[in-house]
């Protein structure tokens, strides 16, 4: 199957400060990709569609002033978690989709 | 909403079959019903994709009837490491792209 690779692959950070994570589909290219949030023992949640060349669509209920997603090129999507706090702190994953979504190893984010 | 409908857990032991079947009666003409396994602390990992009848690769088989309203995950002999949670997802057409919404998924535990 495709492959899809995170960076970082867990990262702290201080409550006020912005993180990004880096999404990469490596022998694929993605015209779209996709971000999911998964808090514990919860599902994935989907989180917004990041569109190669175009601004991304983001779920409703999440702030997309918030969540910064940056889709460059056709391998590189990435999400921005601006001004973070605690109750930001989850697990991210990313896909990319090839007619079949892959995913990414995920990013853990602890927010203090 | 998910489109899906799943048992929340199933128990089994190792080397017997388990066959986790997915509700999907909303299911529309050019949706793929695709199955997924998490691990803790993992993006989902891609099992098998099928439109209907019976497709089988080297980890699992998916049982699609005629009426696609529901399908079935087939692992045979399951080890230990098969404890995960398994997703049963079709896509949806939102905004011009497809996106998979999750549901809460199977958790299955494989006993010694």
């Amino acid at each position: 199957g495709a492959v899809v690779s995170q960076h970082p692959s867990w990262v702290i950070c201080k409550s006020g400060t912005s993180v990004k994570i880096e999404c990469r589909s490596l022998d694929f290219q993605a015209t779209t990709m996709f971000w999911y949030r998964q808090f514990p023992k919860q599902s994935l949640m989907l989180m917004a569609t990041s569109n190669e060349g175009s601004k991304a669509t983001y779920e409703q209920g999440v702030e997309k002033d918030k969540f910064l997603i940056n889709h460059a090129s056709l391998t590189l999507s990435t999400l921005t978690v601006t001004s973070a706090h605690p109750e930001d702190s989850s697990f991210y994953i990313c896909s990319g989709d090839t007619g079949t979504q892959y995913f990414g190893p995920g990013t853990r984010l602890t927010v203090l | 909403l998910a489109k899906t409908t799943q048992p929340i857990s199933m128990d089994s032991y190792e080397g017997q079959e388990v066959n986790i079947t997915c509700s999907h009666n909303n299911i529309a003409t050019n949706d793929y019903i695709t199955w997924y396994q998490q691990f803790p602390s993992q993006g989902p990992r891609f099992i098998i994709q099928g439109y209907k009848t019976k497709v089988t690769n080297e980890v699992a088989s998916l049982f699609i009837p005629a009426d696609r309203k529901s399908s079935t995950l087939s692992l045979p002999r399951v080890s230990l490491s098969d404890t995960a949670v398994y997703y049963c997802l079709v896509g949806e057409v939102m905004d011009s792209s497809y996106k998979l919404i999750f549901g809460s998924g199977t958790r299955l535990l494989v006993r010694p």
